[in-house]
């Protein structure tokens, strides 16, 4: 069974200052990885993906993330948070056992204030 | 190209009433599926499709859920009878024929339903 572990449900970050949202996940074998976002009333758009070419991903807006197989981590960075990133970030793994249908991680809600 | 296609966009029903959704995926895409998104949680797959075989339903409460891809094109989701759990975004998504590098779904705007 696959799955992934977010670590954190809600994080605050100040405009600026660096952002870090954590996930774990579990695959008996060679997962795809991925980071969606969903803003208020929107739908879900694929920031990034990892499939088994380089580690460090970079993805939409600024951010990306790194494939760490020893730690099983794939966690999410942006260098500069903006205000109109304040959303809800997923954490997704797929993979050919499971007819590549995606299982979500329960979401980290990311707050940028001023 | 076009994106994956839902309707309705909203639906208010009263418990124990029926209702369908229906989504038409990206044309070429030979797999399709549905989630559930109960407000707070990450999207839950409720039905995979190949073309028009059912590849995994196990998460599907077949006891009032029922989902068809007749022509292998457009899908509908239906709930009969809905209860007031089953309140929640319905996501349909579509993916390109198996053996994509990448498996990346994409997203339709989904349908929002509230049951009262």
């Amino acid at each position: 069974a696959q799955s992934v572990t977010q670590l954190d449900s809600h994080v605050s970050v100040s405009e600026g200052t660096p952002v870090l949202l954590r996930c774990n996940y579990s695959s008996s074998y060679s997962p795809s990885l991925f980071w969606y976002v969903q803003h208020p009333n929107k739908g879900l758009q694929l920031l990034l993906k990892y499939t088994s070419a380089a580690t460090l991903v970079k993805g939409i807006n600024g951010f990306e993330a790194e494939f760490k197989k020893s730690e099983t981590s794939f966690h999410l960075t942006k260098p500069s948070a903006h205000m109109s990133d304040a959303a809800e970030y997923f954490c997704v793994v797929s993979g050919s056992n499971s007819g590549y249908a995606l299982n979500f991680g329960k979401g980290t809600s990311l707050l940028v204030t001023p | 190209e076009a994106g994956v296609a839902q309707s309705p966009r909203y639906k208010i029903i009263e418990k124990r009433q029926s209702v369908a959704f229906w989504c038409n995926p990206i044309s070429g895409h030979a797999t399709l599926y549905w989630y559930q998104q109960i407000l707070g949680q990450g999207p839950k797959l409720l039905i995979q499709f190949q073309n028009n075989g059912v590849v995994d339903d196990s998460q599907l409460p077949k006891d009032r859920f029922s989902a068809e891809r007749l022509k292998g094109v457009d899908s509908t989701l239906k709930i009969q009878p809905a209860k007031l759990e089953d309140s929640a975004v319905y996501l349909c998504a579509s993916r390109l024929e198996q053996g994509s590098s990448y498996n990346e779904q994409f997203f339709g705007p989904g349908t929002r339903l509230t049951v009262l």
